[in-house]
């Protein structure tokens, strides 16, 4: 079954505690992305990765980070920076850059 | 596509009858267009796409429409189900662009 998976589908974070969310495709993709959904509102983008060691700061990266150390994964950390985390994030990858994107099932992030 | 705040635009329909959900994009350039569909609580999913080379195509149970000349872009869905009710947005990209922009969608009920 070819797809990607984020977990966990649920997270809480306390004050000024990091975490980290998890994306994984099997597709082979090249590409992968995070995206913050907040009611009512577009994707906004908060990092994508082209390539493999590669990553890029979209447009609301700040307090948030990645690493693309193998291809199938791209996990994001939300750190103790990012004062209003409360959101639904998605994980996508393409084939390239200029490719249809698809997404993962998403984790919904809640501070306690 | 572009931010409406909180509250989506909404599309009633019958069970049975045609929907057409509407999208207006924001840059000229554009050359690459997606329709996703988002149900409560999941990622999105794929649905159709189109290149600006084209004005029209088909998938099963669903068309795009494109008009460049008023970057207008609509999605028919034919004989709507109770199970097309959710979230549909659109998404533009354009080659040698580096991002996605995704719009925030329409929010479809389909009453049985």
């Amino acid at each position: 079954d070819g797809g990607i998976t984020q977990s966990p589908k649920y997270l809480f974070r306390k004050e000024g505690q990091n975490v980290t969310l998890s994306c994984e495709q099997n597709l082979n993709h090249d590409a992968m992305y995070w995206y913050r959904q907040d009611p009512g509102q577009g994707l906004r983008l908060i990092y994508y990765s082209q390539i493999v060691n590669d990553f890029q700061k979209g447009d609301i990266a700040e307090g948030y980070s990645v690493s693309r150390e193998k291809k199938e994964s791209f996990p994001l950390t939300v750190t103790s920076a990012q004062k209003n985390p409360t959101a639904f994030y998605l994980c996508a990858s393409s084939q390239g850059r200029e490719e249809t994107q698809y997404f993962g099932p998403g984790t919904r992030l809640l501070v306690l | 596509g572009e931010s409406v705040g909180l509250h989506l635009p909404t599309l009633s329909v019958q069970e049975g009858d045609n929907s057409i959900i509407n999208c207006a994009y924001s840059n000229s350039a554009s050359d690459y267009f997606i329709w996703y569909k988002q149900e409560s609580g999941k990622g999105p999913q794929f649905i159709i796409d189109i290149r600006s080379n084209m004005d029209k195509r088909q998938g099963q149970r669903v068309t795009v429409l494109l008009n460049k000349t008023v970057k207008h872009l609509s999605l028919q869905i034919a004989a709507t189900q109770p199970g097309d009710s959710a979230v549909y947005f659109c998404a533009e990209s354009y080659t040698g662009g580096f991002k996605t922009i995704f719009g925030a969608g329409t929010r479809l009920f389909v009453k049985a």
